[in-house]
């Protein structure tokens, strides 16, 4: 069963740092990964998508990698903004299957 | 464009009664719609997957009998919690694959959060 993890739950950090959120994923054999943004009481928003066979996606101020022999995803987020302030959700398609498998979250707060 | 909406985006009950929300892909035609539950400060979990024409695929531990899903057509997938209990209450998200779109695509629409009192 593919189980995916967040780490850290809950991050803080003044405006205009930069930083790295983490997600690992137990099961190696995924079709593909997902960032995700929620905002408080909102739908999702898709951030970045990283097919199996890439390492990394860019978007603007985003950049995503996957490591998937180590089972691992960080999303880096360069000059961060008050506007950045979210929950930032990874998610994992599993080979042959359809559905996401979602990590619990890190809620990020960007303070001015 | 890839827009998905849901009805009500909010909704309070009285314990007992029915619930129906309504997902709708405005500009696009979805051959499947995901219904998520999600709960104060956790992750989306899957309840089920619903196919245009078919009856939905339920998640393991989600009752169907209680969570009623019905895809009609191309654009609506329908949620129906049936004699809601205060422990239904929670964020319900819906996605929305697209007829001519990847596998990997889906669309989210901005969730209903039901209450039951």
């Amino acid at each position: 069963k593919q189980e995916v993890t967040q780490i850290p739950a809950a991050l803080s950090v003044p405006e205009g740092e930069n930083l790295v959120l983490n997600c690992s994923f137990t099961d190696s054999a995924i079709y593909n990964l997902q960032w995700f943004r929620q905002d408080p009481g909102k739908g999702l928003t898709s951030l970045l998508l990283i097919q199996s066979s890439q390492r990394e996606q860019t978007s603007g101020r985003l950049n995503a990698s996957l490591d998937k022999s180590s089972g691992r995803s960080t999303l880096y987020i360069a000059a961060s903004q008050p506007g950045d302030s979210a929950t930032y959700l990874c998610a994992v398609v599993r080979m042959g299957a359809q559905k996401l498998v979602f990590g619990q979250g890190t809620r990020l707060t960007i303070n001015p | 464009g890839a827009v998905v909406s849901q009805h009500p985006s909010w909704v309070i009950c009285k314990s007992g009664t029915s619930v129906k929300i309504e997902c709708r892909s405005l500009d696009f035609q979805a051959t499947t719609m995901f219904w998520y539950r999600q709960f104060p400060k956790q992750s989306l979990m899957l309840m089920a997957t619903s196919n245009e024409g078919s009856k939905a695929t339920y998640e393991q531990g989600v009752e169907k009998d209680k969570f009623l899903i019905n895809h009609a057509s191309l654009t609506l997938s329908t949620l129906t919690v049936t004699s809601a209990h205060p422990e239904d209450s929670s964020f319900y998200i819906c996605s929305a694959r697209p007829l001519a779109g990847g596998a990997d695509t889906q669309y989210f629409g901005p969730g209903t959060r039901l209450t039951v009192l």
